[in-house]
């Protein structure tokens, strides 16, 4: 069965600029995750949704950065006035329940900000 | 302060080796604990998940142990391959907001060599 994809796989921009990236999730799973990984480093947690709404919003960085999800489905993680410290690889994943359940991952989109 | 600790130099064994990684973690109470494979330029991929009051826990060439006392789960490969070379991420699921959080370990990277 299809698995978490994402779009861009890669997006080069200029800082200042916005952007925004996609991801579609397992069909099914409620719960949805944001996740940021820069080089070597392990990965920082973003914000949750559930179902449409994002109980745990607490690793959005500044509020250049936003999150929504639709019809319980495809969630859009906005940068606005993209930084070059925001550059990294930013991992989406989503699972049936989010109490011991594995995560499925999708393939990240690597954002690099010149 | 809380911390994951996973050993950040790679690992590099012999294959047929059993490999074992520690993940160490302080001022955490994780309900469960899960290990996840990460390949260079993919999304984590789950491999095992263990609960608190399990001591270990095993899956065809792995084996996964929890020490609630200790703040300590290791993680072995047993007959080790080549293919087994990645990176392997702990995380810890603790309770905030009233869901599991997955907290990540850096990972530490395994290297098999023939």
């Amino acid at each position: 069965g299809a698995g978490v994809s994402q779009s861009p796989s890669n997006k080069v921009t200029e800082k200042g600029k916005d952007v925004e990236l996609r991801c579609d999730p397992i069909s099914g799973h409620t719960a949805l995750y944001w996740y940021r990984q820069s080089l070597g480093q392990g990965l920082e947690f973003l914000i949750y949704f559930q179902g449409n709404s994002a109980p745990d919003k607490s690793g959005l960085p500044s509020d250049r950065f936003s999150a929504e999800r639709t019809g319980g489905s495809v969630s859009t993680l906005t940068i606005q006035r993209t930084q070059q410290e925001d550059s990294a690889v930013y991992l989406c994943a989503s699972s049936l329940r989010d109490r011991a359940y594995e995560q499925y991952f999708g393939p990240g989109t690597r954002l690099t900000v010149t | 302060s809380q911390k994951i600790e996973q050993n950040s130099e790679a690992l590099n064994i012999q294959e047929g080796k059993t490999a074992t990684l520690t993940c160490n973690y302080t001022n955490y109470s994780p309900a469960y604990l899960q290990w996840y494979r990460q390949d260079p330029g993919r999304g984590p991929v789950f491999l095992l998940l263990i609960r608190e009051n399990e001591k270990e826990k095993r899956k065809e060439r792995l084996k996964v142990t929890f020490d609630t006392t200790l703040k300590q789960s290791l993680f072995h490969i047993t007959a080790s391959q080549p293919a087994d070379s990645a990176t392997y991420l702990c995380a810890l699921e603790v309770l905030s907001g009233g869901y599991n959080k997955l907290i990540f370990g850096a990972g530490t990277r395994l290297a098999v060599h023939p």
